[in-house]
């Protein structure tokens, strides 16, 4: 099982453009969460999929658009980047009836 | 008020000796809490959690202790070791689908 994977893993942007961060499970887990890590704000969460069809607002939402494209895949949009969304994003998943979640290793976004 | 604290944002141990990770949080409601443990380059992966209903929870060289009175969670590492060198999370379910997190701590073990 390869757990959480998250493509890709570095991009460096500039102001307006666009771009869509790409997730993906293969535990068959029914929720799916997207955060940001920024330096000493701890994991801030975007967007989550409580289930395949369903999407809700985190914390910081935003700038940001998602997709729950099946219950493998959920991806980020940023629509028109701006420099405060530099961060290290991570998606993450897990069983609806647990605590625990299983992150990706992470995308580095840079926004010039 | 939801938050979740965490305010040694730094510890440096001896390799050997214990580590005490502080973690506080606000809301008397929250009944669950988790530690993540994150090396660079990686994402965070569960380490240990423990319920409002205990006041310790232990696996292998991990204890967590809550004191819900003073709400205030601790993790021990003990006896530390290198590999122990990471940034620590402290989080609680806010509802049945999201968790809040704390700032983090990054943990240096010293050989």
């Amino acid at each position: 099982n390869a757990g959480v994977t998250q493509t890709p893993k570095f991009q460096v942007l500039k102001t307006g453009q666009s771009m869509t961060l790409q997730c993906a499970q293969d535990m068959n887990h029914n929720s799916m969460y997207w955060y940001r890590q920024d330096p000493g704000m701890g994991l801030r969460l975007i967007y989550y999929s409580a289930s395949e069809g369903t999407t809700d607002k985190g914390e910081v939402p935003n700038g940001y658009n998602v997709s729950r494209l099946n219950k493998r895949e959920f991806s980020l949009r940023l629509e028109s980047a701006a420099p405060s969304q530099t961060s290290v994003y991570f998606c993450a998943s897990k069983r609806t009836a647990n605590r625990e979640q299983f992150f990706g290793p992470g995308t580095r976004l840079t926004v010039l | 008020d939801q938050q979740v604290k965490q305010n040694s944002p730094s510890l440096s141990v001896q390799e050997g000796r214990i580590s005490i990770l502080n973690c506080d949080y606000t809301n008397s409601m929250f009944d669950y809490f988790l530690w993540y443990k994150k090396y660079p380059a990686e994402g965070p992966t569960f380490l240990i959690s423990i319920s409002s209903i205990k006041d310790k929870n232990e696996d292998g060289r991990f204890t967590v202790f809550l004191n819900k009175s003073a709400k205030h969670l601790s993790l021990h590492i003990v006896p530390s070791q290198p590999g122990d060198s990471a940034v620590y999370f402290c989080a609680a379910p806010i509802d049945y689908d999201k968790v809040i997190f704390g700032p983090g701590t990054s943990l240096s073990v010293i050989p």
